[in-house]
């Protein structure tokens, strides 16, 4: 069974710019949601995706977006880029739908550092 | 709304003592309850899980957590701390969002393991 996988690992942008983060779902999910973690705090829901459609959003502004893709894969890509988004970005794999299980297994994760 | 208060940002135990990580949340629901533990630049790794039935859970690593309704409470133990458990614990409660099921965190707790 493949785990979550997020690349890339560390990233480096500055301000105004635009990123995308990738992540490939656990094998068998359905389900692919996003968090920010700042430093020294818990993680902060961004959004959620099911089969390629969202359905549900944290308290981010409409710059945060994400897409996923018919095999569970999402993105997450951030425009205008300010220093706050500076953070460590978690993909969270489950299964959602009919199916629904509650846990959610994260990636690795990605470092976003904004200067 | 729901929300996780971790008492304790910084717990230090020795090695081979108690771990007791304290974890209080509110619900206007019956909550599903989550502990995840977080190794230095890694992601989420679940612990244990809490949804229905039986409030005692058991789960990795000799961890185990009792969801305890009236006290609102699901505290985190463990009988002996080995060097291994350093890390940075997070309590969840998850919550429907429209469709989305996403989880609400905990600030976290470091526990720090001395020889």
């Amino acid at each position: 069974e493949t785990g979550v996988t997020q690349s890339p690992t560390h990233l480096i942008k500055t301000r105004g710019q635009q990123v995308t983060l990738r992540c490939s779902s656990q094998s068998g999910h359905n389900t692919v949601s996003w968090y920010q973690q700042a430093l020294g705090q818990g993680p902060q829901f961004i959004f959620q995706y099911y089969r390629e459609e969202e359905n549900g959003r944290g308290n981010f502004p409409p710059r945060f977006s994400g897409l996923q893709f018919p095999n569970y894969s999402s993105e997450l890509n951030v425009n205008a880029l300010e220093l706050d988004d500076s953070a460590l970005y978690l993909c969270a794999s489950s299964l959602g739908g009919g199916g629904s299980s509650y846990e959610q297994y994260f990636g690795p994760g990605t470092r976003l550092t904004v200067t | 709304a729901q929300s996780v208060t971790q008492l304790g940002s910084h717990v230090s135990v020795s090695e081979g003592a108690l771990v007791l990580l304290r974890c209080n949340y509110s619900s206007s629901v019956p909550p599903y309850l989550f502990w995840y533990v977080q190794y230095p630049n890694q992601g989420l790794q679940l612990l244990l899980k809490y949804t229905t039935g039986a409030t005692l859970v058991k789960g990795i690593n000799g961890f185990e957590a009792e969801f305890k309704k009236s006290e609102t409470s699901f505290h985190l133990t463990k009988p002996s701390a080995h060097m291994s458990d350093a890390a940075e614990y997070f309590c969840a409660v998850s919550r429907s969002s429209g469709s989305a099921r996403q989880l609400t965190f905990g600030s976290g707790t470091q526990l720090t393991v001395l020889p």
